[in-house]
């Protein structure tokens, strides 16, 4: 059973363009909606988060949409940077389950200088 | 460093050998969580420990793999006569005792089995 789907798998965007990465999810229980950055041989770090009470969070460059209604969540990055090229994994959880976050099977994200 | 520690970083065993993974969750935090990432995959869940108990070990094999958080020391996940499948990288990850779903994961450690 896939709980998550995240698409594209892999995506390459040019210096100062705009990467865009969605998640789809089946579980309504979910209530967190994290986004994490996955460098070679480093572990995740979150990037940033958003709860089902706000439809958009904006932290710099990044901004996580989320339409509760079509249960889908984005991440954007604005500006795109060679320094953002990593992968990135949506992970959304829920409290019923301890928060044992579902990790997306991850976007590989190429910014081309 | 007040961030999470997994030691070791590489570790290479052979075939029907044991494999001991170390974790040091970040000051203040109790819970602990283990995560398995294959090559070009998501992280999948194993187990969910606090101190001195098994939360939730729903995503650990029923053979072979178990884990533990004792009062004092690190958690640790123990795969005993490890196979070639074994190979991949083990996170942990902590988070303080309001669990809010906010993770903090370390560097991980990467089981090669030959």
């Amino acid at each position: 059973q896939q709980q998550v789907k995240q698409s594209p798998q892999s995506l390459i965007v040019q210096k100062g363009g705009i990467s865009i990465i969605n998640c789809a999810y089946e579980n309504t229980a979910f209530d967190y909606f994290p986004w994490y950055q996955q460098f070679p041989g480093k572990g995740p770090a979150l990037l940033i988060a958003i709860r089902p009470d706000v439809s958009e969070k904006k932290e710099g460059r990044f901004t996580i949409s989320f339409n509760k209604s079509a249960k889908q969540f984005s991440l954007h990055i604005m500006d795109s940077q060679p320094g953002d090229s990593a992968t990135y994994f949506c992970a959304p959880g829920a409290p019923s389950n301890d928060y044992k976050l579902s990790f997306g099977a991850g976007t590989t994200v190429t910014v081309r200088a | 460093n007040a961030g999470v520690m997994q030691n070791p970083r590489h570790l290479v065993r052979r075939r029907g050998q044991e494999a001991r993974l170390r974790c040091s969750p970040m000051k203040g935090h109790s819970h602990v969580y283990w995560y398995r990432q294959l090559p070009e995959e998501g992280l999948k869940f194993m187990v969910y420990l606090q101190k001195e108990n098994i939360i939730d070990e729903s995503g650990m094999p029923k053979e072979r793999f178990s884990a533990e958080f004792p009062k004092e020391g690190p958690s640790i996940l123990r795969i005993q006569q490890v196979v070639r499948g074994d190979s991949a990288a083990y996170f942990c990850a902590s988070s303080p005792p309001a669990v809010t779903g906010e993770l903090f994961f370390g560097e991980g450690s990467r089981l090669t089995v030959l």
